[in-house]
Parts: C-alpha cells; sequence; structure tokens
C-alpha cells in the first residue's frame, strides 16, 4: 500500500503571498492531520480532518486553513507568509480520528 | 495541561542498549507513541502503548509505561548506526480526537 504523499516536498516563496500544500493520505484513511516542525517550537498541531469537516484546529494564526475533499486528499493554505512561516510541514493520515497515524515525507516550506 | 518533556541528546555505542526517556503530564492520555525521524525525513512510526498497558515489546524495541509517574521509555537493544536519528514521544488526549502532543525528541546518536 503506497504511503502518505505530499506535494510539493520543497517550496521557495516570498513574504506576503500565500502557498497551498497537498497531501494525500493511505488509500482507506479518512482522517488527516496536519502539523508544523521548527527548530525552535517542535512538532506543533495545526489542524485535523475527518470526512470532510475540520475537527480540531491548533493555536495558529487565521491564516493557516486548510480542507478536505471527498476523497480524502486534504489541502493546506498559509496566506500572507511571514519568515516566521518557514518550516517543515507534515501530514498524517489514519483510518479514523483516533486512529494511529502514519507521516508523509513533508513539504519544507522557505519564505524569503 | 498538555506537556510531554525528553532530554534532547543520548550517545551510545555501537551494540549496547538505548533508552530514551518521556514524561507526560496529562493524566487523560490514550495512547502514546514513539516515532523515528532520520534528516530531510517525516516521521516513521516505530511502536506504541495504550495507557492500561505497562510494557509492550517489538523485536529489538520495549517500550515501559509507568503510569503513576507519567513515566514512558523507549529500550533500544543492540542499537546499530542506523539507529541514530531523532526520536519522538507523543501523546493522544481523551477528547481531543487524533490531536497528537509531541516531546521536542531526543536525538540519538550511535557511535562505532
Amino acid at each position: 500500500k503506497a504511503g502518505v504523499t505530499q506535494t510539493p516536498r520543497y517550496l521557495i516563496k516570498t513574504r506576503g503571498q500565500q502557498v497551498t500544500l497537498s497531501c494525500s493520505p493511505i488509500s482507506g484513511h479518512r482522517s488527516v492531520s496536519w502539523y508544523q516542525q521548527t527548530p525552535g517550537q517542535g512538532l506543533q498541531f495545526l489542524f485535523e480532518y475527518f470526512s470532510e469537516t475540520q475537527r480540531n484546529k491548533g493555536n495558529f494564526p487565521g491564516r493557516f486553513s486548510g480542507r478536505q475533499f471527498s476523497n480524502s486528499r486534504s489541502e493546506m493554505n498559509v496566506s500572507t507568509l511571514e519568515l516566521g512561516d518557514s518550516a517543515l510541514y507534515l501530514c498524517a493520515s489514519s483510518p479514523a480520528p483516533t486512529d494511529t497515524q502514519y507521516f508523509g515525507p513533508g513539504t519544507r516550506l522557505t519564505v524569503l | 495541561g498538555e506537556d510531554v518533556e525528553q532530554s534532547l541528546f543520548l550517545s551510545v555505542r555501537e551494540g549496547d542498549s538505548s533508552v530514551i526517556n518521556c514524561t507526560y503530564t496529562d493524566s487523560s492520555s490514550t495512547y502514546l507513541y514513539w516515532y523515528k525521524q532520520e534528516p530531510g525525513a517525516g516521521l516513521q512510526l516505530l511502536t506504541y502503548i495504550f495507557s492500561n498497558m505497562d510494557m509492550k515489546q517489538d523485536q529489538r524495541l520495549t517500550v515501559l509505561l509507568n503510569k503513576k509517574d507519567k513515566h514512558l521509555s523507549l529500550r533500544i537493544a543492540d542499537t546499530q548506526t542506523g539507529d541514530s536519528a531523532i526520536y519522538f514521544c507523543a501523546e493522544t488526549v481523551y477528547n481531543q480526537g487524533g490531536k497528537l502532543i509531541f516531546g521536542q525528541g531526543t536525538e540519538l546518536s550511535v557511535k562505532p
């Protein structure tokens, strides 16, 4: 079974731009969560989606948003990028929200 | 509150056992996980333990849970240079769906 895939793997943007990251979960998994990883803050929860509904949201500003499609694929969007948004963004999928999560390789975002 | 603490570094010799420790604060933790991250990669699930268990063994990995002290450990037997990576402890909390709360990660260095 193919693992979690994330595209693109690397992105370079400038301050003020917006970015969309994509995540395809493991086949049959309906829950997708997103995490931000930075050297200073570590791994922090962004949001969780199940059946196209956001079930939980972390403590991030409204510039961070996401959605999930009927095929369980998910996207997250960051608007008005700031330098501090430079991070590794990790997506994880599970069959259901309380099941074990499996992570993708991440998207490395650099904001200049 | 929710907090997970790990020591930052551990150095061992090849062939020795490694023990990585983790403490958590939320007594309503349901599952506790160990993930491994190699440079430039996402998180690889190593093992997990349900909060009503004391121990779980999986090949070279042994997880011990002391619920009274809120202490979790991961023992890697016969540590190899390929085990060099960052190891994250994470918990899920009752009534917060799939949200994972991570420790800062322990960097394991295995010397030949």
